[in-house]
């Protein structure tokens, strides 16, 4: 069984705020990490893809690192906004043959930014 | 110009009965899938189809059968429908063609079909 962790849970902050999960993975085999942001009432959307050991990626003041060796990935908020409220999933490809195609999903930290 | 899209949208139905759920996508993905997101919103993925050949899978009841006439189609068939079959339906797509290594698989997905088995 593949386990993709993620934490906390849950997470309240003030607009404002800065905030940052984790994402932790099987660090063999491993082939790319992706985290996607998932609204309330709507399908998941692709933040980003990372495949080396220590990416960095950005889009706007949402960032995530990666770190293959150790098996994790964190993803910042800075300023966090009411609009970045969302569930927030990191998922896994395994590099394993005819897996590979596959994601395998965390459970998601939701995040809850309040005005 | 919607990517990936889903029919019905909501399918509310008795016990016991049998629906489709149809998926299409424009983008021209080799590879297609079906999630089942669960009470707590965990995505468990039950299917996957790469150029209409199923590649994943997952243990599901033999209730459910997906259907894959041309890559840009997945359908999902649900016989004697449950109580418990009651979730949100994801269809996803990605440019990912089986057990090759091309382009990072991000996945794209529809907006999701709510049934409701009553």
């Amino acid at each position: 069984i593949l386990n993709v962790e993620q934490s906390p849970q849950s997470l309240h902050v003030q607009e404002g705020d800065s905030t940052n999960f984790t994402c932790s993975f099987p660090s063999s085999n491993f082939y790319a990490l992706h985290w996607y942001r998932w609204e309330t009432a709507k399908s998941p959307e692709a933040l980003f893809v990372m495949t080396l050991n220590g990416d960095e990626k950005k889009k706007g003041r949402i960032s995530a690192t990666l770190n293959t060796k150790e098996g994790y990935s964190y993803l910042y908020i800075k300023g966090s906004q009411p609009e970045d409220s969302a569930t927030y999933l990191c998922a896994f490809n395994w590099d394993r043959g005819s897996t590979l195609g596959r994601l395998y999903f965390g459970r998601g930290t939701q995040l809850t930014v309040w005005p | 110009d919607t990517a990936v899209s889903q029919t019905p949208k909501y399918l509310v139905t008795q016990m016991g009965n049998d629906k489709s759920i149809k998926c299409e996508q424009n983008l021209g993905h080799d590879t297609m899938y079906w999630y089942k997101q669960d009470s707590k919103k965990f995505l468990k993925i039950m299917f996957s189809y790469n150029n209409k050949e199923l590649i994943i899978n997952e243990t599901v009841p033999n209730r459910f059968s997906p259907k894959s006439p041309d890559k840009a189609h997945l359908n999902l068939h649900i016989n004697s429908l449950e109580l418990g079959d009651s979730a949100v339906y994801f269809c996803a797509s990605t440019p990912f063609g089986g057990a090759q290594k091309s382009s990072y698989n991000e996945q794209f997905f529809g907006p999701g079909t709510r049934l409701t088995v009553l």
